[in-house]
């Protein structure tokens, strides 16, 4: 149980273009999702927290017009990067809070490869 | 804000040894400590948590241990084998839901053959 489903796991487009990135709880209710970014060889880093029916929170320094996050039902949360370029290539990975399955707090998705060129 | 630091930031050990990583927090309200293990391009995978009203827990060859007075937690891995070899996260959260995970800056444990 508990599995959290990304697509696509990884896509690559030229600059300019936008990018939508899906996260969906594939058998649980997530009230609460996450968006991360990782860099190689780096940590993950917390974009922005997503709450159902709610506007998003972003962390400090994360451009919330440009990384629009829609959490439209209890199951599925998108992050749309608008007008990528290259510097916004990475990893990106979503994880939910829900299910209250084995203490884990939040289950991740397998990420999205993101490469712009 | 609250900060996870861990160290070493690499590791390499001889097959068959132990491996110890070691992480301190910021947040005295932080009572959820899990450790990740992460494969290159592959997602964050929960190998052990511990929770604040407990000093220690064991699986197997995975130890983890919390000093929650001097706000440490250390990952103790036993008869190292190359499958361990990975990026190893550890991280803290609060007790509440929408809580955010703060993650360590990573160990990349290489295992000697």
């Amino acid at each position: 149980g508990a599995v959290v489903s990304q697509h696509p796991s990884w896509v690559i487009c030229k600059s300019g273009t936008s990018v939508k990135i899906e996260c969906r709880s594939l058998d649980f209710q997530a009230t609460t999702m996450f968006w991360y970014r990782q860099f190689p060889k780096q940590s993950l880093m917390l974009m922005a927290t997503s709450n159902e029916g709610s506007k998003a929170t972003y962390e400090q320094g994360v451009e919330k017009d440009k990384f629009l996050i829609n959490h439209a039902s209890l199951t599925l949360s998108t992050l749309t990067v608008t007008s990528a370029h290259p510097e916004d290539s990475s990893f990106y990975i979503c994880s939910a809070e829900g299910g209250g399955l084995l203490n884990q707090p939040q289950h991740f998705g397998d990420g999205t490869r993101l490469s712009i060129l | 804000g609250e900060n996870v630091e861990q160290h070493p930031s690499t590791l390499s050990v001889q097959e068959g040894d132990s491996a110890v990583i070691k992480c301190t927090y910021s947040d005295s309200a932080s009572n959820y400590f899990p450790w990740y293990k992460q494969e290159l391009g592959k997602r964050p995978q929960l190998i052990i948590d511990i929770r604040s009203n407990v000093g220690e827990k064991k699986d197997q060859r995975i130890a983890v241990t919390l000093n929650k007075t001097a706000k440490h937690f250390s990952l103790h891995i036993t008869e190292t084998q190359p499958e361990d070899s990975a990026v190893y996260f550890c991280a803290a959260t609060r007790p509440s839901s929408a809580s955010k995970i703060i993650f360590g800056s990573g160990t990349r444990l290489s295992i000697r053959p």
